[in-house]
């Protein structure tokens, strides 16, 4: 069966900063990835998924993230962070949403 | 995709009262999910909604605390019983629908218990 980690708990960048949030899977037959977002005070909403096809999938507001079936990677990126990206991040072993990544991006 | 709708969005409660939470889909779902996100904290799953029977808990949680009812496949109801105050949280319902098992949340139900 197929797990999820990340392993950034807090990340603090500058605007305009690239980033780069690591999601690694262990994989165990069908493939399906994902990465949500929380922004303060708001639900949860889905960025961006994978469960077949092109490996480099295009989410909203510039995201992006790319299935590497060689590094079970699923990292999420974004060449030009802005500070209204400042938000909780998580990538979800299925149903379980794990304690996420928090970005804050300083102006 | 999935459009999640709860209510109320908001509320204040007094201990040692309950409150149920409703949550429908605007399509026909197989699963539906509670979860709770206490202040500060990640998502914690409740529950899974079956339609047709039981509930299923996650380790933690009970039915006389959290009963939840799955009357059809886009609605589902969660009562949090005899509150207090630890019980002041966001409660969330998601729900499993299009390609790759999707998970679609709802805006959530803010509920403080004082």
């Amino acid at each position: 069966a197929q797990s999820v980690s990340q392993h950034n708990h807090h990340v603090i960048l500058s605007e305009a900063a690239s980033l780069e949030l690591g999601c690694n899977y262990s994989y165990g037959g069908t493939v399906n990835l994902f990465w949500y977002v929380q922004y303060p005070g708001q639900h949860l909403q889905l960025l961006l998924k994978y469960f077949s096809g092109d490996p480099l999938v295009k989410g909203i507001k510039g995201f992006e993230a790319e299935f590497i079936k060689s590094k079970f990677s699923f990292n999420l990126r974004k060449p030009s962070v802005q500070w209204s990206d400042t938000a909780e991040y998580f990538c979800p072993d299925k149903l379980i949403f794990g304690t996420g990544t928090r970005l804050q991006v300083f102006p | 995709s999935a459009v999640i709708s709860q209510k109320p969005s908001r509320d204040i409660c007094q201990r040692g009262t309950s409150l149920t939470i409703q949550c429908q889909v605007d399509s026909q779902v197989t699963m539906m999910f509670w979860y709770r996100q206490q202040p500060g904290q990640s998502l914690t799953l409740i529950a899974t909604a079956n339609q047709g029977s039981e509930a299923t808990y996650e380790s933690g949680f009970v039915i006389d605390k959290f009963p939840i009812s799955r009357p059809n496949l886009t609605f589902s109801t969660l009562t949090v019983s005899n509150m207090s105050p630890e019980d002041s949280s966001i409660y969330l319902c998601s729900a499993r629908a299009g390609q790759g098992n999707t998970i679609y949340f709802g805006e959530g139900s803010w509920l403080t218990v004082v």
